[in-house]
């Protein structure tokens, strides 16, 4: 499964929202279940990658709720209603209906 | 808490194999998948495979399956990463990730481990 998102780039005036789009080559949707498997994570500078969104809408523990996920079937959305300094970094999409594919990342700084 | 520590950075020569370790505190060691993922200078991340412990089988991507080897050891809450025929283009940071028991995720990450292959 192949994972695209846009913008690949984006620069976000702090307080203002910020908005990431994901795309999968196949559905994430199990249909057994009824649970999607995309997942959001975010990948400070130098730092390990941290879970932000899990299947689809879940926020992590600890994750503020000015992050949101949604979308359904092969497209999704990462939605930052207000953005802050702390949220700088690389975000990344993954999908774990089929092994784990990750998006190229989406590099969100400050203007 | 659940934490995983790596060991150290590692340079290796092309044609040679490096392993990397993952130690597991807090949480069940046994039932929960440790998978490892690297990041090449400047570039995403890639899954490579991934352990149960409890089941000591492990799964590997398609393009690494003849030179990649996983193991467990229960005894020390170990994982173990060992990836051979090295090249150029296996210099990279290599993350281990615990997958979270309910959801699934890619919960807890290791610190990483920069493995440098150059002759």
């Amino acid at each position: 499964i192949v994972m695209t998102q846009t913008p690949l780039s984006l620069s976000v005036t702090p307080g203002e929202p910020a908005s990431i789009s994901c795309q999968s080559s196949e559905s994430l949707l199990d249909s057994a279940d009824g649970k999607t498997y995309l997942d959001w994570y975010l990948q400070k500078p130098g730092q390990s990658p941290q879970l932000l969104i899990y299947t689809l809408s879940s926020r992590a523990s600890g994750v503020p709720d000015r992050f949101s996920g949604s979308g359904s079937g092969t497209n999704f959305t990462l939605k930052i209603s207000r953005v802050e300094a702390d949220d700088v970094g690389i975000y990344y999409c993954m999908q774990r209906i089929e092994s784990f594919t990750f998006g190229p990342g989406t590099k969100v700084d400050l203007k | 808490q659940i934490q995983l520590v790596q060991s150290g950075a590692e340079v290796k020569k092309p044609g040679s194999s490096v392993k990397v370790s993952c130690k597991s505190s807090g949480g069940s060691f046994l039932s929960n998948t440790i998978n490892w993922i690297r990041q090449a200078p400047g570039q995403g991340l890639e899954w490579m495979g991934g352990i149960v412990p409890i089941f000591d089988r492990p799964t590997s991507a398609q393009k690494f399956l003849d030179r990649l080897t996983i193991t467990a050891d229960p005894s020390t809450n170990t994982v173990y990463m060992e990836l051979g025929s090295l090249i150029s283009e296996d210099t990279a940071v290599y993350f281990c990730s615990r997958t979270h028991t309910a959801s699934g995720a890619l919960h807890v990450w290791g610190q990483g481990t920069l493995v440098t292959v150059s002759s």
